[in-house]
C-alpha cells in the first residue's frame, strides 16, 4: 500500500517569504508527526497530531511556525518570515495512534527545505 | 547533554565485520527504537524494543532498561548496510526524541 508522502521533495525560498510543506499520512492513521532534520543531526519533534488536534506542540521553535490537520489525514505545515535557520529536512510520520508504546511510526521521505 | 548520546559518530569497516553501534538514554522511556537512514532522507524503522534482545536477520538490537543502554549490531556486514543508523526513544505515549544518528560505511 501506500506509504507516507511528502510534497514537495525540495523547496528552494528566499529569507522572508512563507513556505507550505505538505504531508499525506498512510490512509486510516489517526496520528501524525512533524520532525526537521538539520544536517548531521537526528531529527528532532516538532509537532504531533491525534486526529484534527494537535495534542503535542512542544517543539515548534517559535510563532513562526503552525501545523494544521482540518480533516484528520494530510497536514500542512506552514512556516512565516522564512530564515536561513530554518533550513533543513522536514520529516512527516503516521501511526495507527494506540497509545501503546508499541505504535510504530512510518516516515515519508521528508522535503528538504532551503532558505537564501 | 542531549538525552539520547550515540557512539561512535562515524564508523567505517570492511566487508564482513561484526559492528556494534551504541546508544545511552537519560530520560524515562516506554520504549526504543533503532531507525535506518539512507541518503536522501528515507527512514525506516528496523526495531522497536522496550527489553531484552530482537533479532531480524543479520541485525540484532539489545537494550538494558538498568543501565539506559542499547546496542545495534550487525553481523557480516555488507556495503548495503551503509546508511545513518538512528537511535530514538519513547518519551510518553507519543513522542520520540533522537540521537544524532552513527554514520556507517562498509567498504567492499
Amino acid at each position: 500500500g501506500a506509504g507516507v508522502s511528502q510534497t514537495p521533495s525540495n523547496k528552494v525560498t528566499e529569507k522572508g517569504k512563507y513556505v507550505e510543506l505538505r504531508c499525506d499520512p498512510i490512509s486510516g492513521h489517526t496520528a501524525l508527526y512533524w520532525y526537521r532534520q538539520s544536517l548531521g543531526q537526528g531529527p528532532e519533534f516538532l509537532i504531533y497530531f491525534q486526529g484534527t488536534g494537535a495534542a503535542d506542540d512542544s517543539g515548534l521553535p517559535n510563532d513562526r511556525f503552525f501545523a494544521v490537520r482540518p480533516e484528520g489525514s494530510v497536514s500542512t505545515l506552514k512556516i512565516q518570515r522564512t530564515e536561513r535557520g530554518d533550513s533543513a529536512v522536514y520529516l512527516c510520520a503516521s501511526s495507527v495512534g494506540t497509545s501503546r508504546s508499541t505504535d510504530t511510526q512510518y516516515f515519508g521521505p521528508g522535503t528538504r527545505l532551503t532558505v537564501l | 547533554k542531549n538525552e539520547v548520546e550515540q557512539s561512535p559518530q562515524n564508523l567505517t569497516a570492511q566487508e564482513g565485520e561484526f559492528i556494534t553501534i551504541n546508544c545511552s538514554y537519560s530520560v524515562g522511556i516506554s520504549a526504543l527504537h533503532w531507525l535506518q537512514q539512507h541518503p536522501g532522507g528515507g527512514i525506516v524503522s528496523l526495531f522497536m524494543l522496550s527489553s531484552g534482545k530482537k533479532k531480524h536477520g543479520r541485525l540484532i538490537a539489545t537494550i538494558n532498561i538498568q543501565e539506559k543502554h542499547s546496542s545495534l549490531h550487525i553481523t557480516a556486514s555488507h556495503p548495503r548496510d551503509s546508511a545513518v543508523y538512528i537511535c530514538a526513544v519513547r518519551r510518553g505515549a507519543q513522542k520520540l526524541v533522537f540521537g544524532q544518528g552513527t554514520r556507517l560505511t562498509i567498504n567492499p
